[in-house]
């Protein structure tokens, strides 16, 4: 079956500007979580989403934000960019809500750079 | 401040030797997982521990479950240039969010 697919996997921006990533999870799965993803702090959640809600969020600013459709395809959209966003976005896929010890599929990541 | 501690951050070793990898936390979790990354891609489940004291094996790999449910290790026998890659340790509190450990990047050299 087709894997987690995140588009696109690399963009570049510059400082201010806005940014959405996708990501459409395997057949059935209906949980979507984020990851941000950098040398320095490792994998940081960011948000899970389940059935169209947000279930759970990380700590994050609020200019991080993200939604989820009917079909479970899922965007995330981080507004008034800064350096330090720079980043690989990693998306997972899940049959069931993280803490149930279901497996995470992941996508390979939307490499955000910050200019 | 890592919820989950994993060391050490770097292993170099040679194609035959072993190694082990460890996660350590001050919290308790109902479970813990095992990933390994490579370039350009995402994190591939290895593993799942749920019970205190569990161990698995999965090939030349074996994962333990600390008995409080606080820290888990994971052991490579005889390690090949295709066990290269981060290795991350992953758990859910509580409070649902899933943290993961800062990896631990091994290199087996041929």
């Amino acid at each position: 079956k087709a894997g987690v697919t995140q588009t696109p996997r690399y963009l570049i921006k510059t400082r201010g500007q806005q940014v959405t990533l996708s990501c459409s999870p395997i057949s059935g799965h209906r949980s979507v979580s984020w990851y941000q993803q950098t040398p320095g702090q490792g994998l940081q959640f960011l948000f899970e989403y389940f059935s169209e809600t947000q279930r759970n969020k990380g700590n994050f600013p609020g200019r991080f934000s993200g939604r989820q459709f009917s079909n479970s395809r899922s965007e995330m959209n981080v507004s008034t960019l800064e350096l330090g966003d720079s980043a690989l976005y990693l998306c997972a896929s899940s049959l069931t809500r993280l803490g149930n010890t279901g497996e995470l599929f992941f996508g390979e990541g939307s490499r955000l750079t910050v200019l | 401040t890592q919820l989950l501690e994993q060391s050490p951050q770097f292993l170099s070793i040679q194609e035959g030797e072993n190694l082990t990898v460890y996660c350590n936390s001050s919290s308790v979790f109902s479970s813990l997982q095992w990933y390994r990354q490579e370039p350009g891609e995402g994190p591939v489940l290895l593993v799942t521990v749920v019970t205190g004291g569990e161990v698995k094996k999965l090939k030349r790999l074996t994962f333990q479950f600390g008995d409080a449910r606080k820290d888990s290790s994971l052991h490579i026998t005889a390690a090949q240039p295709g066990d290269t890659g981060l290795y991350l340790c992953a758990g859910v509190a509580n409070d649902y969010k899933l943290s993961f450990g800062a990896g631990t990047t091994v290199t087996v050299r041929a």
